[in-house]
């Protein structure tokens, strides 16, 4: 059973960098494209990117050109880093493993509330 | 962006009964080349990731009990639930994926027992 353990900071201050982590265990990161999602309270999930094992990018336009994600083959680890954050960045985030039928997530982290605020 | 718009948003139902939840596209999201729709469905609970039920529309992933069932095409989908659990009690979601990789999600219905 794949398992995706997410880890990071739950408090980020105004106007600096979000950075989170991503280990991939019992499975391979080859292979897959690795998607990065959020979840502000009490609404939908925002896809933000992904990042595929090759290292290839692609992202929400939405988000500007703050967004990078990555991945470190040797740590079986994906990454996330969000600049310039605001209280909008306020948000559950996840990663989660893209099947390889296509366009839908069939393993998840557990989630990681960040929070935006001074 | 392809909006998914869900409905009802909340939705009550006694257990054992049926429950039907409802997703509409702004734009079709059926392939034609391999007359595939690109739309899944998800559960969640508190706390929680979404776990993925169905996916092509109406293909139960491994595990899914078969009361869980999805149906529709084109625009517009469903999600039933033939005898309602107890455990089903969560939020659905709906996501398309035709517009790969722009995916989008559903506002959510949530499922509570009466």
């Amino acid at each position: 059973q794949v398992q995706l353990q997410q880890s990071g900071p739950g408090l980020v201050r105004p106007s600096e960098t979000l950075s989170l982590t991503c280990v991939v265990s019992s499975g391979s990161i080859n292979g897959y494209y690795w998607s990065w999602m959020r979840q502000s309270p009490g609404k939908t999930l925002e896809w933000i990117g992904y990042v595929h094992y090759t290292g290839k990018t692609n992202y929400n336009p939405s988000l500007k050109g703050r967004v990078t994600t990555s991945v470190d083959m040797s740590k079986n680890q994906l990454s996330l880093i969000l600049t310039s954050v605001t209280a909008a960045d306020t948000a559950v985030y996840y990663c989660a493993r893209e099947t390889l039928r296509g366009g839908c997530f069939d393993y998840w982290g557990q989630g990681l509330l960040v929070t935006v605020s001074s | 962006d392809i909006v998914m718009t869900q409905s009802p948003e909340f939705l009550a139902v006694s257990l054992g009964e049926r429950a039907t939840i409802n997703c509409k596209s702004s734009q079709s999201v059926l392939y034609n080349s391999n007359n595939k729709n690109y739309l899944a469905w998800y559960q969640q609970k508190p706390g929680q990731p979404p776990k993925l039920l169905i996916y092509w529309a109406s293909t139960r992933e491994s595990g899914v009990p078969d009361r869980f069932s999805g149906s529709g095409s084109g625009t517009d989908f469903t999600l039933t639930i033939s005898s309602l659990q107890a455990e089903d009690a969560a939020v659905y979601y709906c996501q398309q994926y035709y517009s790969s990789p722009m995916y989008t999600f559903g506002q959510g219905t949530k499922l509570e027992i009466k």
